[in-house]
């Protein structure tokens, strides 16, 4: 059984760009959940996708979207980077017919400079 | 609204000496909770959960943890704690959808 996995790990980019982080489920789980970490806080719920839809959706503008791919695989999406994007992107992975347990992987540690 | 206090930001313990780092939440319906740790630069590893049943829930290495209704809380301990336990670990509430955090407590261990 393969965990949830993240590409790439890190990442610097510049204000006004566009950046796109990639999610490889747990092997059964049907359901993405995307969280941004600023240093120093606790995660920040930005969305959830389940059977390629939009299933919720957190406190986050629309430059910030996301797909959800067949095989349960996902990618968040962010235009116009503002400094404050600068974070730690995690992604989990759950079931969403059983406990809703999540599981995470890694993150994506993004600088925007 | 939903939320979820941590009031310690730190914590200092020496190794081998006892545990317990603080967790309230505001929920209205029965909460399901987590105690989810990270290490420096890493995701998040879930120890343990509570969604019905016995109030006292074990989770990974060694840790354990109380619900306790009536206090809305939801705090988690480990009778002799490990150098390796030095990380930072997270309460959440699932409310929905989603994941409701507090800010974290950082654990420190004293030699």
């Amino acid at each position: 059984e393969t965990g949830v996995t993240q590409s790439p790990t890190h990442l610097i980019k510049t204000r006004g760009q566009q950046v796109t982080l990639r999610c490889s489920s747990q092997s059964g789980h049907n359901t993405v959940s995307w969280y941004q970490q600023a240093l120093g806080q606790g995660p920040q719920f930005i969305f959830q996708y389940y059977r390629e839809e939009e299933n919720g959706r957190g406190n986050f503008p629309p430059r910030f979207s996301g797909l959800q791919f067949p095989n349960y695989s996902s990618e968040l999406n962010v235009n116009a980077l503002e400094l404050d994007d600068s974070a730690l992107y995690l992604c989990a992975s759950s079931f969403l017919a059983g406990d809703g347990t999540q599981y995470f992987g890694p993150g994506t540690r993004l600088l925007v400079l | 609204a939903q939320s979820v206090t941590q009031p310690d930001i730190h914590i200092t313990v020496s190794e081998g000496a006892s545990l317990e780092l603080r967790c309230n939440y505001s929920y209205g319906a029965t909460p399901y909770l987590f105690w989810y740790v990270q290490s420096p630069g890493q995701g998040l590893q879930l120890l343990l959960k509570y969604f019905s049943g016995d109030t006292l829930v074990q989770g990974i290495k060694g840790f354990e943890a109380e619900f306790k209704r009536s206090q809305s809380s939801f705090n988690l301990r480990k009778p002799s704690v490990h150098w390796s336990d030095a990380a930072e670990y997270f309460c959440a509430v699932g409310a929905n959808y989603q994941l409701i955090w507090g800010a974290g407590t950082k654990l420190i261990i004293k030699p």
